[in-house]
């Protein structure tokens, strides 16, 4: 596809139970990121991959999120024992590359409703 | 701790006007600048961009102003059509990477006929 994919759209999930977002970059773009935008809220970072690097997680909020990037391709965000707070949409975005001049491509996110 | 401020949530201007856009940031680190433009059940789209060595940058019916001292830079689209209605989020980054991009909350923009 042309753009950034993400699945599920929509995804809702009790309380305590795990969920697993998928995102699907521009092909060959090296850079993906995770954000996520709470009701009211600007866009938060989550996590960013740059090719075979160490991703940088500074941005999960706690341990039961976790993130994972098939070499360049498809990234998985995984968060555990849900809570409402999670309750966010999810926003994927990839890049050519993370210098300025290669601004980000976002998908369409996942909203998710924690219950 | 914002470091990216869009203090207007929402802003209402006529069909043919100009439309001004906010942002001030703390962080005097910032070097690159970015807005994004936002539809409802859309990921954000890139808009417009500026660097810290410049402080004007235009393209087409946009144009960013970038007031360093003030730390405040502002977006103007002139004129404003109804396509322009969405949500703008104002974005801030040190060393011109796209990683660590701080965002402000947005401004929804409402483009009255």
């Amino acid at each position: 596809g042309a753009g950034v994919s993400q699945s599920p759209s929509n995804k809702v999930t009790e309380k305590g139970k795990d969920v697993e977002l998928r995102c699907d970059p521009i092909s060959g773009h090296t850079a993906l990121y995770w954000y996520r935008q709470r009701l009211g809220q600007g866009l938060e970072f989550l996590i960013y991959f740059q090719g075979n690097s160490a991703p940088d997680k500074s941005g999960l909020p706690s341990d039961r999120f976790s993130a994972e990037r098939t070499g360049e391709s498809v990234s998985t965000l995984t968060i555990q024992r849900t809570q409402q707070e999670d309750s966010a949409v999810y926003l994927c975005a990839s890049s050519l590359f993370s210098r300025v001049g290669s601004p980000l491509h976002f998908g369409n996110g996942t909203r998710l409703t924690v219950t | 701790d914002q470091q990216v401020k869009q203090n207007s949530p929402s802003l209402s201007v006529q069909e043919g006007r100009i439309s001004i856009l906010n942002c001030d940031y703390t962080n005097s680190m910032f070097d690159y600048f970015l807005w994004y433009k936002k539809y409802p059940a859309e990921g954000p789209t890139f808009l417009i961009s500026i660097s810290s060595i410049k402080d004007k940058n235009e393209d087409g019916r946009f144009t960013v102003f970038l007031n360093k001292s003030a730390k405040h830079l502002s977006l103007h689209i002139v004129p404003s059509q109804p396509g322009d209605s969405a949500v703008y989020f104002c974005a801030a980054s040190v060393g011109g990477g796209a990683d660590g991009l701080t965002f402000g909350k947005g401004t929804h923009l409402i483009i009255q006929p």
